[in-house]
């Protein structure tokens, strides 16, 4: 099983949309998440830390789940410019590591 | 632009050959983290350092691999005899202890033909 699982997609969806991307981890002791946005051929960008509490910064809005071992992002109103790969990291730490490990990434195009 | 630079961008040379990738993070970031990148998957983890000591290596890093941060500032990746599944992206990050997070560089991308 991978450490960080993600549905890698495609989602298509259209313009104005909702849509909810889920990741699994399975390291417990997991302590920092992050949804990365990656454009084609380009390096991953921090799109949003992901806390305990939850937190929302505009259109975005990132929840943990300690108990399932899951995070998630949900987009409202979806634009074109959102069309990317979204990236879930769970840090290794509490392991005795700092490495971050990746998902594979969720495709995203937003269909006008 | 994130403040962290990587050279070359964009690397060509024939199997068998050595390669070295250079990354410079961002100058207060003291953790400096290594990723291999094959299109249709997420960043693999490679190494890092905290300072200039080498703190992890995963399974994927074969001895073919090394990687150095002598002064605890810029860094470097070499490959040793190349092989074609080296193609991939080489990605650079530093880390941020205020906000726990990384910056990426802007990769380099490898082709071993």
């Amino acid at each position: 099983r991978k450490e960080v699982e993600q549905d890698p997609g495609p989602f298509n969806v259209p313009e104005g949309a909702t849509v909810a991307f889920n990741c699994t981890y399975s390291n417990s002791a997991s302590q920092s998440f992050f949804w990365y946005r990656q454009d084609c051929r380009k390096e991953p960008k921090l799109l949003m830390s992901v806390y305990s509490s939850g937190n929302e910064d505009g259109r975005f809005t990132a929840q943990l789940n300690r108990a399932s071992q899951y995070i998630s992002l949900l987009i409202r109103d979806s634009k074109l410019s959102d069309s990317a790969t979204y990236l879930c990291v769970a840090n290794g730490r509490g392991s005795g590591t700092y490495k971050y490990i990746f998902g594979t990434g969720t495709r995203l195009k937003v269909l006008a | 632009d994130t403040g962290v630079s990587q050279n070359p961008r964009h690397k060509i040379t024939k199997r068998g050959q050595n390669v070295t990738f250079r990354c410079d993070p961002i100058s207060e970031h003291n953790r400096l983290y290594w990723y291999r990148q094959t299109l249709g998957q997420g960043p693999e983890f490679l190494t890092y350092f905290q300072n200039e000591a080498q703190l992890e290596k995963s399974r994927l890093l074969s001895d073919r691999f090394s990687a150095e941060r002598p002064k605890g500032s810029f860094s470097t990746l070499e490959i040793q005899r190349t092989e074609q599944g080296d193609s991939a992206m080489y990605l650079c990050a530093s880390w941020s202890r205020g906000v726990d997070t990384q910056y990426f560089g802007p990769g380099t991308r490898l082709t071993v033909l």
